[in-house]
């Protein structure tokens, strides 16, 4: 069974950092691309980052890059995000979500997803 | 890619058969997902290539369009499907989704 266990969210102030993480099982997890999609409270979804497999060619949102770098660790079965320069328009919870395609290579499609973790920026 | 989708709120009963419409500002082929949200919960795949169904989804979710048209239709409403529902466009770079279609109860 496919399981993605998002944590690290928490209250930060403007300008602080946080690094979320997300321990995935169930699958083969550098066989997948994986993302974060954020949902500010009662909004809609915003896809934020996105890796490949291998965990090479990141991708970013306009919104978050420069600011936001993800990662992760296949060792570990492990994917980050470190969030800097958190702005009180960041505030959101934070999804992990497992790419739907085989190959590793990133397609935006997600076929699982996390149960979330709340970040909240704000003074 | 900016992906609009109408309407924003829906009341509908059980039994009733109903679309959301999804529209994209570009050409975006044939990608495109549809997905189902519960308050509290994580967005779930129902619908993947336009009008590919997910596993495991039951039958009365159907997609369809290509192009910059799309719509989600599901048969006959059960309890279960007052939620609310999200395009994604995959096609390129930036990945973005539609505003959200919420599901009432009447």
């Amino acid at each position: 069974e496919v399981q993605l266990l998002g944590s690290g969210g928490d209250l930060v102030q403007p300008g602080g950092s946080l690094r979320l993480s997300c321990a995935a099982s169930g699958f083969t997890f550098s066989s997948y691309a994986m993302s974060w999609v954020r949902q500010a409270p009662g909004k809609g979804l915003e896809w934020v980052s996105g890796i490949s497999g291998s965990g090479g060619s990141p991708y970013y949102a306009d919104s978050v890059k420069g600011r936001f770098t993800i990662s992760r660790d296949n060792s570990q079965n492990t994917l980050y995000l470190q969030m800097n320069s958190l702005r009180a328009d960041d505030t959101a919870v934070y999804y992990c979500a497992k790419d739907a395609e085989t190959s590793g290579s990133f397609w935006a499609l997600f076929d699982y997803w996390g149960q979330g973790t709340l970040v909240t920026v704000s003074s | 890619i900016q992906m609009t989708q109408s309407p924003s709120t829906l009341s509908a009963s059980v039994g009733d058969r109903l679309t959301i419409t999804c529209r994209a500002s570009q050409s975006v082929s044939g990608w495109l997902a549809w997905y189902q949200q519960t308050p509290g919960k994580a967005p779930k795949l129902l619908i993947y290539k336009a009008s590919s169904l997910e596993s495991g989804v039951p039958s009365r979710f159907s997609g369809s369009g290509s192009g910059t048209e799309f719509t989600l239709t599901i048969s006959s409403l059960q309890p279960d499907d007052f939620a609310t529902y999200y395009c994604q466009q995959y096609h390129s770079y930036p990945y973005t989704f539609g505003q959200g279609t919420k599901l009432e109860i009447k």
